[in-house]
């Protein structure tokens, strides 16, 4: 089974505090993403990693950074977290191939930033 | 660019009562993949199916059907004899060249019993 696991399911942090979010998958994926879920507007992309060291903007970087420096972490980072930062974090791998692009999800982390 | 329209919102049903969710998509792309998800109250995302956009034959496992048509770019999901541990948000997702997945907005599925 693949595993998708995240560092913390609740965090609460204060303004202006650097906040990291880690991700670790267990199968050797290629590829990694970070979204955020926000209720009515669904899941949105925020980077995503093709490779080591690699990265891309999503649709909405503004306010992140990434780091991915071993296969199997991604880690998302607030550098100065504001309120609108608030949000479900969800991280998910896939594999890269023919057919294989199925994404396993992450259970989340639900982020406060008071 | 892509875009994925859940044009509806929340959907409650009684127990047994059939139920769709419509998924409406927009790319360019003549080579694409589209997924359902599922998210349960646990909140984690569970993979449903994923079809590509070659393949238009329609789609049964269970209770689950899904109903793919380019002509009307849509792929929407049917569950029959629905019951309470449907209930969860479900999301419908696009995937194009990119890598990443475009996510429609959910619909929320109450299933009453």
């Amino acid at each position: 089974d693949v595993k998708v696991t995240q560092s913390s399911r609740y965090l609460v942090k204060r303004t202006g505090e650097k906040v990291f979010l880690e991700c670790v998958q267990d199968m050797d994926h290629e590829n990694m993403f970070w979204y955020r879920q926000d209720p009515g507007l669904g899941l949105r992309l925020i980077y995503f990693s093709y490779d080591v060291k690699m990265k891309e903007k999503g649709d909405i970087p503004e306010g992140y950074s990434v780091s991915r420096e071993k296969k199997e972490r991604f880690s998302l980072i607030l550098e100065s977290a504001s309120t609108n930062q608030t949000s479900m974090y969800l991280c998910a791998s896939s594999d890269t191939g023919q057919g294989a692009y199925e994404q396993y999800f992450g259970p989340g982390t639900r982020l406060t930033v008071t | 660019a892509q875009k994925v329209t859940q044009a509806q919102t929340e959907i409650s049903v009684v127990e047994k009562e059939d139920v769709t969710l419509d998924c409406v998509y927009e790319t360019r792309d003549t080579t694409y993949y589209l997924f359902w998800y599922k998210q349960p109250p646990s909140g984690e995302l569970v993979f449903l199916i994923r079809r590509n956009s070659f393949d238009e034959q329609n789609e049964i496992s269970g209770r689950y059907s899904w109903n793919f048509q380019k002509s009307t770019s849509s792929f929407n999901f049917t569950i029959t004899a629905s019951q309470v541990v449907d209930s969860a948000v479900y999301f419908c997702a696009l995937l194009t060249g990119r890598r990443a997945l475009t996510f429609g907005s959910g619909t929320r599925l109450q299933v009453q019993p």
